[in-house]
């Protein structure tokens, strides 16, 4: 089975400030992870994902995320913050290893930057 | 616009009526997803369809009803549904179920049972 964990129901940073948005996953095999954003009245937006060589992913909108196979995390970073980067962000796990899966998904963290 | 389309964005239904929740996609992509997304808990997939044919029931009660007539539609047939039941209905498609296919999602429908 597969599973992801997003501890914090909501991270708060003041625009320009560094975030961190925090995922740690389950896998049996070597996992997919993605980032989904949620804004306000609208479904999941994708932003990154990983899927194998370099631990550092680059994605939409300035967004990055480091992967740590040890710490079987999956943190999504950014290095300013904007205002409008307020919204839920979701991240996801599959199974590389699955020739059949789908994406399961965290409760999701809300991410608030103030101005 | 992510090239899912979902229709209604919002719908207030009774518990003894009937209603369909719509998706349309036009990318082009094999598979398509019903989710169930309530506030503070993972989002809840429903059912998957993988060219037309359901390939995954996820435990989900009998008066939600998913149909596929093509892999571009996909509907949600919803009939004497709880006040629990309320939560925003999401489709997403994707070209394929192989591990490295992300999803699309549309907007959601928000659903009201009262």
């Amino acid at each position: 089975a597969q599973s992801v964990a997003q501890p914090e129901d909501q991270v708060n940073v003041a625009e320009g400030n560094p975030l961190t948005v925090k995922c740690t996953y389950s896998v049996s095999g070597n996992p997919y992870l993605f980032w989904y954003v949620q804004y306000p009245n609208r479904g999941l937006q994708f932003l990154l994902k990983y899927i194998t060589g370099d631990n550092l992913v680059k994605g939409s909108y300035g967004f990055e995320a480091e992967f740590n196979k040890s710490q079987t995390s999956f943190h999504l970073k950014k290095p300013s913050a904007l205002v409008s980067d307020s919204a839920l962000y979701f991240c996801a796990v599959r199974d590389m290893n699955s020739g059949y899966s789908t994406l399961t998904f965290g409760k999701g963290t809300m991410l608030l930057v103030s101005p | 616009e992510t090239g899912v389309t979902q229709t209604p964005r919002h719908l207030v239904m009774g518990m003894t009526n009937k209603k369909s929740l719509k998706c349309e996609q036009h990318l082009g992509h094999n598979a398509m997803y019903w989710y169930k997304q309530s506030a503070k808990k993972p989002l809840e997939l429903m059912f998957v369809y993988s060219l037309e044919e359901r390939v995954e029931n996820n435990s989900v009660p009998s008066r939600f009803s998913p149909e596929c007539p093509n892999s571009s539609h996909l509907f949600l047939h919803l009939h004497t549904l709880q006040p629990e039941d309320s939560a925003l209905y999401l489709c997403a498609s994707s070209r394929g179920t192989g591990p490295d296919y992300g999803y699309t999602f549309g907007s959601g429908t928000r659903l009201t049972v009262v």
